[in-house]
Protein backbone atom coordinates (compact mmCIF):
# COMPACT_ATOMS: atom_id res chain seq x y z
CA UNK A 1 0.00 0.00 0.00
CA UNK A 2 0.44 3.58 -0.20
CA UNK A 3 1.90 5.31 2.68
CA UNK A 4 3.27 8.95 4.22
CA UNK A 5 4.37 9.50 7.63
CA UNK A 6 4.96 12.23 9.49
CA UNK A 7 5.29 13.10 13.10
CA UNK A 8 1.82 14.08 14.49
CA UNK A 9 2.61 17.23 16.28
CA UNK A 10 6.16 19.24 17.21
CA UNK A 11 6.86 22.31 19.42
CA UNK A 12 9.02 24.91 19.11
CA UNK A 13 10.10 28.29 20.43
CA UNK A 14 9.38 31.68 18.92
CA UNK A 15 12.76 32.50 16.78
CA UNK A 16 14.28 29.04 16.83
CA UNK A 17 14.57 26.59 13.80
CA UNK A 18 12.12 23.24 13.25
CA UNK A 19 12.70 20.30 10.87
CA UNK A 20 9.40 18.67 9.73
CA UNK A 21 10.36 15.40 8.82
CA UNK A 22 8.06 13.14 5.95
CA UNK A 23 8.64 9.58 4.74
CA UNK A 24 7.08 7.93 1.96
CA UNK A 25 6.44 4.67 0.29
CA UNK A 26 4.38 4.98 -2.95
CA UNK A 27 3.64 3.83 -6.22
CA UNK A 28 5.85 5.79 -8.37
CA UNK A 29 6.90 9.28 -7.97
CA UNK A 30 5.95 12.51 -9.53
CA UNK A 31 6.82 14.85 -7.13
CA UNK A 32 6.36 16.20 -3.21
CA UNK A 33 4.27 18.92 -2.21
CA UNK A 34 4.44 20.91 1.45
CA UNK A 35 0.84 22.97 2.26
CA UNK A 36 0.47 24.47 5.54
CA UNK A 37 -3.00 24.88 6.64
CA UNK A 38 -3.89 26.98 9.92
CA UNK A 39 -6.52 25.54 11.96
CA UNK A 40 -10.28 25.36 10.22
CA UNK A 41 -8.80 26.95 7.31
CA UNK A 42 -7.79 26.03 3.37
CA UNK A 43 -4.33 24.44 3.09
CA UNK A 44 -1.98 26.80 1.09
CA UNK A 45 1.04 25.67 -1.22
CA UNK A 46 4.81 25.95 0.42
CA UNK A 47 6.56 23.93 -1.84
CA UNK A 48 7.17 21.69 -4.47
CA UNK A 49 10.01 19.01 -5.23
CA UNK A 50 10.42 16.65 -7.77
CA UNK A 51 14.53 16.61 -7.69
CA UNK A 52 17.02 15.99 -5.05
CA UNK A 53 18.17 18.69 -3.11
CA UNK A 54 17.27 21.67 -1.24
CA UNK A 55 14.95 24.04 -2.26
CA UNK A 56 14.98 27.52 -0.54
CA UNK A 57 11.88 30.02 0.03
CA UNK A 58 13.09 32.73 2.72
CA UNK A 59 12.63 31.15 5.75
CA UNK A 60 11.14 28.23 4.37
CA UNK A 61 13.20 25.39 3.29
CA UNK A 62 12.45 22.51 1.49
CA UNK A 63 14.42 19.15 1.18
CA UNK A 64 14.05 15.95 -1.02
CA UNK A 65 15.96 12.67 -1.33
CA UNK A 66 14.30 10.24 -3.49
CA UNK A 67 16.31 7.39 -3.03
CA UNK A 68 15.41 7.65 0.72
CA UNK A 69 12.01 8.32 0.27
CA UNK A 70 12.31 11.39 2.97
CA UNK A 71 11.77 14.87 2.70
CA UNK A 72 11.92 17.59 5.26
CA UNK A 73 10.66 21.10 5.61
CA UNK A 74 12.84 23.33 7.43
CA UNK A 75 11.69 26.93 9.03
CA UNK A 76 13.44 29.29 10.61
CA UNK A 77 13.09 32.03 12.59
CA UNK A 78 10.24 30.83 14.18
CA UNK A 79 6.92 33.32 14.17
CA UNK A 80 3.81 32.84 16.38
CA UNK A 81 2.03 32.79 12.72
CA UNK A 82 4.01 29.64 11.71
CA UNK A 83 1.50 27.83 14.60
CA UNK A 84 -0.67 25.27 11.99
CA UNK A 85 -0.68 22.03 10.80
CA UNK A 86 1.99 21.67 7.90
CA UNK A 87 0.93 18.51 5.41
CA UNK A 88 3.42 16.21 3.22
CA UNK A 89 1.75 14.97 -0.50
CA UNK A 90 3.55 12.82 -2.85
CA UNK A 91 2.18 12.63 -6.24
CA UNK A 92 2.45 8.82 -7.33
CA UNK A 93 2.47 7.40 -10.67
CA UNK A 94 -0.82 7.57 -11.62
CA UNK A 95 -0.39 11.51 -11.06
CA UNK A 96 -3.07 11.18 -7.47
CA UNK A 97 -1.78 12.98 -4.79
CA UNK A 98 -1.12 10.86 -1.60
CA UNK A 99 -1.41 13.05 1.95
CA UNK A 100 0.39 12.67 5.12
CA UNK A 101 -2.23 12.84 8.27
CA UNK A 102 -0.19 16.21 8.76
CA UNK A 103 2.42 17.41 12.04
CA UNK A 104 0.38 20.18 14.12
CA UNK A 105 3.25 22.94 15.15
CA UNK A 106 2.90 24.62 17.96
CA UNK A 107 5.26 28.10 18.74
CA UNK A 108 5.70 29.03 22.10
CA UNK A 109 6.76 32.37 23.24
CA UNK B 1 -9.00 38.44 -6.74
CA UNK B 2 -9.12 34.98 -8.23
CA UNK B 3 -10.09 32.46 -5.89
CA UNK B 4 -12.17 29.38 -4.65
CA UNK B 5 -15.69 30.08 -2.90
CA UNK B 6 -17.28 27.62 -1.29
CA UNK B 7 -20.49 27.53 0.89
CA UNK B 8 -21.56 27.32 3.63
CA UNK B 9 -19.06 27.16 5.73
CA UNK B 10 -21.26 25.16 8.61
CA UNK B 11 -23.46 23.40 8.12
CA UNK B 12 -26.23 20.80 9.95
CA UNK B 13 -27.84 17.99 8.41
CA UNK B 14 -30.13 15.75 10.33
CA UNK B 15 -30.00 11.84 9.50
CA UNK B 16 -31.65 10.82 6.67
CA UNK B 17 -31.39 14.22 5.05
CA UNK B 18 -29.43 15.05 1.44
CA UNK B 19 -27.01 17.96 1.80
CA UNK B 20 -25.38 19.75 -1.17
CA UNK B 21 -21.69 21.47 -0.76
CA UNK B 22 -21.61 24.61 -3.35
CA UNK B 23 -17.99 25.09 -5.17
CA UNK B 24 -17.14 27.69 -7.24
CA UNK B 25 -13.91 28.91 -8.49
CA UNK B 26 -13.05 31.96 -11.04
CA UNK B 27 -9.33 30.94 -11.55
CA UNK B 28 -10.28 29.18 -14.93
CA UNK B 29 -8.78 26.20 -13.90
CA UNK B 30 -9.76 22.67 -15.34
CA UNK B 31 -9.28 20.32 -13.12
CA UNK B 32 -11.55 20.18 -9.93
CA UNK B 33 -11.36 18.28 -6.69
CA UNK B 34 -13.20 17.60 -3.47
CA UNK B 35 -11.61 16.46 -0.63
CA UNK B 36 -12.81 15.30 2.97
CA UNK B 37 -10.87 15.90 6.05
CA UNK B 38 -10.84 13.89 9.59
CA UNK B 39 -9.02 14.59 12.51
CA UNK B 40 -5.59 12.13 12.15
CA UNK B 41 -6.10 11.21 8.79
CA UNK B 42 -4.47 12.44 5.60
CA UNK B 43 -6.66 14.49 2.73
CA UNK B 44 -9.17 11.57 1.23
CA UNK B 45 -9.83 12.15 -2.18
CA UNK B 46 -13.92 11.56 -3.15
CA UNK B 47 -14.29 13.15 -6.41
CA UNK B 48 -12.44 14.83 -8.91
CA UNK B 49 -13.35 16.21 -12.66
CA UNK B 50 -11.16 17.06 -15.15
CA UNK B 51 -13.56 18.58 -17.77
CA UNK B 52 -16.66 19.54 -17.51
CA UNK B 53 -19.58 17.12 -18.11
CA UNK B 54 -16.77 14.21 -16.94
CA UNK B 55 -15.75 13.61 -13.48
CA UNK B 56 -13.93 10.08 -11.94
CA UNK B 57 -14.62 8.31 -8.33
CA UNK B 58 -11.64 8.84 -6.00
CA UNK B 59 -10.98 7.20 -2.47
CA UNK B 60 -14.07 7.37 -0.95
CA UNK B 61 -16.89 8.08 -3.24
CA UNK B 62 -19.53 6.11 -1.76
CA UNK B 63 -22.60 8.04 -0.41
CA UNK B 64 -21.38 10.98 -2.35
CA UNK B 65 -22.53 12.48 -5.95
CA UNK B 66 -21.09 15.36 -7.94
CA UNK B 67 -21.76 16.92 -10.97
CA UNK B 68 -19.79 19.24 -13.17
CA UNK B 69 -22.00 21.41 -15.56
CA UNK B 70 -19.88 24.63 -15.57
CA UNK B 71 -16.14 25.13 -15.83
CA UNK B 72 -16.34 27.16 -13.03
CA UNK B 73 -18.42 24.80 -10.43
CA UNK B 74 -18.23 21.40 -8.86
CA UNK B 75 -20.95 20.95 -6.31
CA UNK B 76 -20.78 17.71 -3.92
CA UNK B 77 -24.19 16.14 -2.81
CA UNK B 78 -23.70 14.30 0.65
CA UNK B 79 -26.66 12.12 0.29
CA UNK B 80 -28.18 9.86 3.29
CA UNK B 81 -26.30 6.90 2.16
CA UNK B 82 -23.01 7.91 3.96
CA UNK B 83 -22.45 6.76 7.09
CA UNK B 84 -20.37 9.29 8.60
CA UNK B 85 -20.66 12.23 6.96
CA UNK B 86 -19.40 14.52 9.29
CA UNK B 87 -16.12 15.86 8.58
CA UNK B 88 -14.63 18.65 7.10
CA UNK B 89 -15.22 19.35 3.32
CA UNK B 90 -12.72 20.96 0.94
CA UNK B 91 -12.92 21.60 -2.39
CA UNK B 92 -9.84 22.30 -4.87
CA UNK B 93 -8.56 23.06 -8.01
CA UNK B 94 -5.75 23.17 -10.20
CA UNK B 95 -4.73 24.46 -14.14
CA UNK B 96 -2.85 21.66 -15.45
CA UNK B 97 -4.05 17.68 -14.37
CA UNK B 98 -2.13 14.83 -14.82
CA UNK B 99 1.00 17.05 -14.57
CA UNK B 100 3.40 16.11 -11.07
CA UNK B 101 3.81 19.77 -10.63
CA UNK B 102 0.19 20.56 -9.79
CA UNK B 103 -0.79 23.26 -7.24
CA UNK B 104 -4.04 22.74 -5.79
CA UNK B 105 -5.50 26.03 -4.94
CA UNK B 106 -8.38 25.21 -2.12
CA UNK B 107 -11.60 27.14 -0.96
CA UNK B 108 -11.63 27.93 2.45
CA UNK B 109 -13.92 24.52 3.15
CA UNK B 110 -17.28 23.70 4.41
CA UNK B 111 -17.68 21.95 8.09
CA UNK B 112 -20.92 19.47 8.23
CA UNK B 113 -22.28 18.36 11.28
CA UNK B 114 -24.72 15.58 11.54
CA UNK B 115 -27.33 15.79 14.52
Amino acid sequence: GQNIDQPTEMTATEGAIVQINCTYQTSGFNGLFWYQQHAGEAPTFLSYNVLDGLEEKGRFSSFLSRSKGYSYLLLKELQMKDSASYLCAVVDSNYQLIWGAGTKLIIKP
Amino acid sequence: DGGITQSPKYLFRKEGQNVTLSCEQNLNHDAMYWYRQDPGQGLRLIYYSQIVNDFQKGDIAEGYSVSREKKESFPLTVTSAQKNPTAFYLCASSPSPGSGANVLTFGAGSRLTVL
